[in-house]
């Protein structure tokens, strides 16, 4: 059984950086073409894909936010970090964690999302 | 990076009718092209992958292809519960990019 959880603070403050941690179970990110990735929605807005690690430890990251964002594994091998730096209003939102068994089959399998509010 | 236009943004339909929402992409990919659905205050599910693919336990009345520079997604005698907000994500390429969503409303 598949599972996704994304946690970390609820609210962050103006030029803070945010640190996302996605628990997985059910899968392993080492098996070949795994690949889990951040996905971000402010509120009432569009889904805007942020990044994702692969099986092979390559990282890719949206052209916007490249150098705000660094995606890595965690201390437990089941575990996936977003960090985001220099925080915003207009990064608040809905973050979630969604893995993907290879580039063919999209997102099967998504976390919940946890909501961030970036204010003073 | 790959720019994916969805249209309509917003459809008004009514249960039973069939609905037809459109991905077009702005540079030539292969079929690697993902719809979602996504209801208030839920993640994104699943529906189509590599185009025309049905994610299992999806109801076959969705349906996706693609023509051209343009990706399809069909809904056939729609249900109550098929009332929601519809994108469309490559995954041929990175930055993974999704389209700006359709509002399915009754």
């Amino acid at each position: 059984q598949v599972t996704l959880q994304e946690s970390g603070p609820a609210l962050v403050k103006p030029t803070q950086t945010l640190t996302l941690t996605c628990s997985f179970s059910g899968f392993s990110l080492s098996s070949d073409g795994m690949r889990v990735s951040w996905v971000r929605q402010p509120p009432g807005k569009a889904l805007e894909w942020l990044g994702r690690i692969d099986w092979d430890d390559e990282r890719f990251y949206s052209t916007s936010l490249r150098t705000r964002l660094t995606i890595s594994k965690g201390t437990s091998k089941n575990q996936v970090v977003l960090t985001m730096t220099n925080l915003d209003q207009a990064d608040t939102g809905t973050y979630y964690c969604a893995r993907s068994p290879g580039s063919r089959y999209g997102s099967d399998f998504w976390g919940q999302g946890t909501h961030v509010t970036v204010s003073s | 990076d790959i720019q994916l236009t969805q249209s309509p943004p917003s459809l008004s339909a009514s249960v039973g009718d069939t609905v037809r929402i459109t991905c077009r992409a702005s540079q030539t990919m292969r079929s690697f092209l993902n719809w979602y659905q996504q209801k208030p205050g839920r993640a994104p599910k699943l529906l189509i992958f590599a185009a025309s693919s049905l994610q299992t336990g999806v109801p076959s009345r969705f349906s996706g292809y693609r023509s051209g520079s343009d990706f399809i997604l069909t809904i056939n005698n729609l249900q109550p519960e098929d009332f929601a907000t519809y994108y469309c994500q490559q995954s041929y390429s990175a930055p993974n990019t999704f389209g700006q969503g359709t509002k399915l409303e009754i």
